[in-house]
């Protein structure tokens, strides 16, 4: 039961132009998305996130969109740098039966690939 | 300001051994998670702790898998008799609470031979 989806097993772009990295989720009750990039051998490391009440939230280079009536966010990087190369994940936060426990459900992740 | 700091960061193991993987959390941080990544699969929740509580172990496997975070010392996930299976490689993330960014170690690479 993958309730986080990516379904871009990979990308590649110019540097310079824009990244779009996709996400699909399942369950409604997921209240908070985050997105996070790792490098090979590394911990993931938090990007950027965002609240359900909210559609679009921004930092620097990074964008999120969050639609909720199609159940779809979208990491937007603008300008790529070939820094960016690395593997994001989409990760969600519900609050379930038991309360907020701040358990992360992930996406399978894309590897992005920036070429010079 | 030293982060998630998890050892080893490789370990091996045959089959029946037991593993243990150590997780400090960041300074401060008294919620610990235990996440484990399958070869090209995202990161799945194993449990996640309190000092000296377990708060959710819904991801944890029934046998041979437990996990604890004493009062002094580091987060312990333990897996005993490992299989094949098991290889993997298992992350600890802290956070000052569970509406709080959580942040991750570098991981051990667990590998049964």
């Amino acid at each position: 039961d993958q309730q986080v989806k990516q379904n871009s097993p990979s990308l590649s772009v110019q540097e310079g132009r824009i990244s779009i990295l996709n996400c699909d989720y399942t369950n409604s009750m997921f209240d908070y998305f985050l997105w996070y990039k790792k490098y090979p051998a590394e911990g993931p490391t938090f990007l950027i996130s965002i609240s359900s009440i909210k559609d679009k939230n921004e930092d620097g280079r990074f964008t999120v969109f969050l639609n909720k009536s199609a159940k779809h966010l979208s990491l937007h990087i603008v300008p790529s740098q070939p820094g960016d190369s690395a593997v994001y994940f989409c990760a969600a936060r519900s609050e379930g039966t038991s309360g907020n426990t701040g358990k992360l459900i992930f996406g399978q992740g894309t590897t992005l690939q920036v070429k010079p | 300001n030293a982060g998630v700091m998890q050892n080893p960061r490789h370990l091996v193991r045959r089959r029946g051994q037991e593993a243990r993987l150590r997780c400090s959390p960041m300074k401060g941080h008294s919620h610990v998670y235990w996440y484990r990544q399958l070869p090209e699969e995202g990161l799945k929740f194993m449990v996640y702790l309190q000092k000296e509580n377990i708060i959710d172990e819904s991801g944890m496997p029934k046998e041979r898998f437990s996990a604890e975070f004493p009062k002094e010392g580091p987060s312990i996930l333990r897996i005993q008799q490992v299989v094949r299976g098991d290889s993997a490689a298992y992350f600890c993330a802290s956070s000052h609470g569970p509406n709080t960014e959580a942040f991750f170690g570098q991981g051990t690479r667990l590998t049964v031979v």
